[in-house]
C-alpha cells in the first residue's frame, strides 16, 4: 500500500526565513505533484516532478525529486506572509502517469510576520 | 471558461438519504477524479475515470458509486449516506499524461 508522509504537519516561521518541507513515499514512482490549499478553498496545482533529478522554481518555491531516495522537497525561500497555506505532496498510486494520486496529510504554513 | 464546476456547494442529508453530487469540467480533460477531505487525513481518493465509460475504484470508494457517459460529466452518488460521509468532496480533472490536476470549489457535504 503506497503511504505518503509530509514533516512537518505545522510549520510556523517568520517573513523572511527559509525552512524546507518534506515528503516521503513508500513506492517507486518517478512523478510527484505539490498542491497549495489555502483556508476554506480549493486546491491548486504548484508543480509537476516528472523525473529523477527535476526540479522546479516558481517565486519563493522550489521543488525537487530524488526518485531513488523516494523525497521530495518544497523549500521556502524568504518567506511572505502570503505564502500561509497548507501544501500537499502527492504520488501516482500506480507509479506511472495514470493520475490517480494518493496525496499526503499536508503541511500548515504559518507565516508570521 | 468555467473549469471544473462542483454543484451543490452545502448539503446536509439525513442518515439514509441518498443524493448524487455534481462534476462538470469544460476543458475537454480526459482525466477526473472525486476525492473526499477530512480533518488530518489530506484527500483521499473515492474514484477516477479515464474516459468517457471507464471508470475504477480508489482507496475509499465503499458507499460511492459513478458513471461517466459523457467526457464531461463525472457525478458521485451517496446511495445511502451515512455520518462518516460527512465531509469536503472535490471533483477534479486533467489532460492525459503528466499534468497536475484542476480542482473544483468542493461540496461540503454533512449527515445528521
Amino acid at each position: 500500500e503506497l503511504k505518503v508522509e509530509q514533516n512537518p504537519l505545522f510549520l510556523s516561521m517568520q517573513e523572511g526565513k527559509n525552512y524546507t518541507i518534506y515528503c516521503n513515499y513508500s513506492t517507486t514512482s518517478d512523478r510527484l505533484y505539490w498542491y497549495r490549499q489555502d483556508p476554506g478553498k480549493s486546491l491548486e496545482s504548484l508543480f509537476v516532478l516528472l523525473s529523477n533529478g527535476a526540479v522546479k522554481q516558481e517565486g519563493r518555491l522550489m521543488a525537487s525529486l530524488d526518485t531513488k531516495a523516494r523525497l521530495s522537497t518544497l523549500h521556502i525561500t524568504a518567506a511572505v506572509h502570503d505564502l500561509s497555506a497548507t501544501y500537499f505532496c502527492a504520488v501516482d498510486m500506480e507509479g506511472g502517469a495514470t493520475n490517480k494520486l494518493i496525496f499526503g496529510t499536508g503541511t500548515l504554513l504559518a507565516v508570521q510576520p | 471558461n468555467a473549469g471544473v464546476t462542483q454543484t451543490p456547494k452545502f448539503q446536509v442529508l439525513k442518515t439514509g438519504q441518498s443524493m448524487t453530487l455534481q462534476c462538470a469540467q469544460d476543458m475537454n480533460h480526459e482525466y477526473m477524479s472525486w476525492y473526499r477531505q477530512d480533518p488530518g487525513m489530506g484527500l483521499r481518493l473515492i474514484h477516477y475515470s479515464v474516459g468517457a465509460g471507464i471508470t475504477d475504484q480508489g482507496e475509499v470508494p465503499n458507499g460511492y458509486n459513478v458513471s461517466r457517459s459523457t467526457t464531461e460529466d463525472f457525478p458521485l452518488r451517496l446511495l445511502s449516506a451515512a455520518p462518516s460521509q460527512t465531509s469536503v468532496y472535490f471533483c477534479a480533472s486533467s489532460p492525459a499524461g503528466n499534468y497536475g490536476y484542476t480542482f473544483g470549489s468542493g461540496t461540503r457535504l454533512t449527515v445528521v
